[in-house]
């Protein structure tokens, strides 16, 4: 089944505890991205990728990192975590830049 | 920055009517793009419109485009309660080929 799946999907952590949000996808797809989502503020994207080793911030980079070794997966890391980073994360993969995009089932993270 | 405004924020009409939602954006694009999401669930594209493209029809969805103002809207004919959900305009502006940036969402309910 053509999927793109996150762990983990819950997760509570403190301030400043390092974190890593995987995200893989079995579609082949060269494209890869990751949102936050907020109420009232929508989706916003945080960092993209357009290929390995290709990647490239978003509107709202800071505090985090990425990284894109292989073409099915696409990390999302989070160094020293801070409360406001508490939200709700996907990852995305599409096949060409701009078109229909597959979302992830979210990770909803809480920093205290 | 925000590119697309979904209008209104929150709909609820009964099962068997017609739902429209209308999204404005600022800036010229390749292309706007609807997706839906369930509560607290990944999204799921529905339908991709170009920019040369004025109407588009998927199932009990229309999707229409005019550019020169700038606005798209989605209807949804013959409403279910399985649509009830959250509906959000994406648009592709080009730059850098994965610029997808999203609305705010108009929240669908569908009354019994």
């Amino acid at each position: 089944e053509a999927q793109v799946t996150q762990n983990p999907r819950y997760l509570i952590t403190v301030t400043g505890k390092k974190l890593t949000v995987t995200c893989s996808q079995n579609m082949n797809h060269e494209y890869m991205s990751w949102y936050r989502q907020d109420p009232g503020l929508g989706l916003r994207q945080i960092y993209y990728s357009m290929n390995v080793e290709v990647t490239d911030k978003g509107d709202v980079p800071e505090g985090y990192k990425v990284s894109r070794k292989e073409k099915r997966n696409f990390p999302l890391i989070l160094e020293s975590p801070s409360p406001n980073q508490t939200s709700l994360y996907f990852c995305a993969s599409n096949n060409r830049g701009g078109g229909e995009q597959f979302f992830g089932p979210g990770t909803r993270l809480t920093v205290l | 920055s925000q590119q697309g405004e979904e209008d209104p924020q929150a709909l609820s009409i009964q099962e068997g009517e017609n739902a429209t939602m209308n999204c404005s954006y600022k800036t010229s694009i390749n292309n706007l793009q609807w997706y839906r999401q369930n509560s607290g669930r990944g999204l799921v594209h529905l339908i991709l419109i170009r920019s040369n493209e004025r109407e588009k029809h998927s199932g009990r969805l229309r999707v229409t485009l005019d550019t020169s103002k700038k606005s798209s809207s989605l209807l949804i004919t013959a409403s279910r309660a399985a649509d009830t959900a959250s509906y959000f305009c994406a648009t592709d502006a080009g730059q850098g080929a994965q610029k997808l940036v999203f609305g705010q969402g108009t929240r669908l309910t569908i009354n019994p």
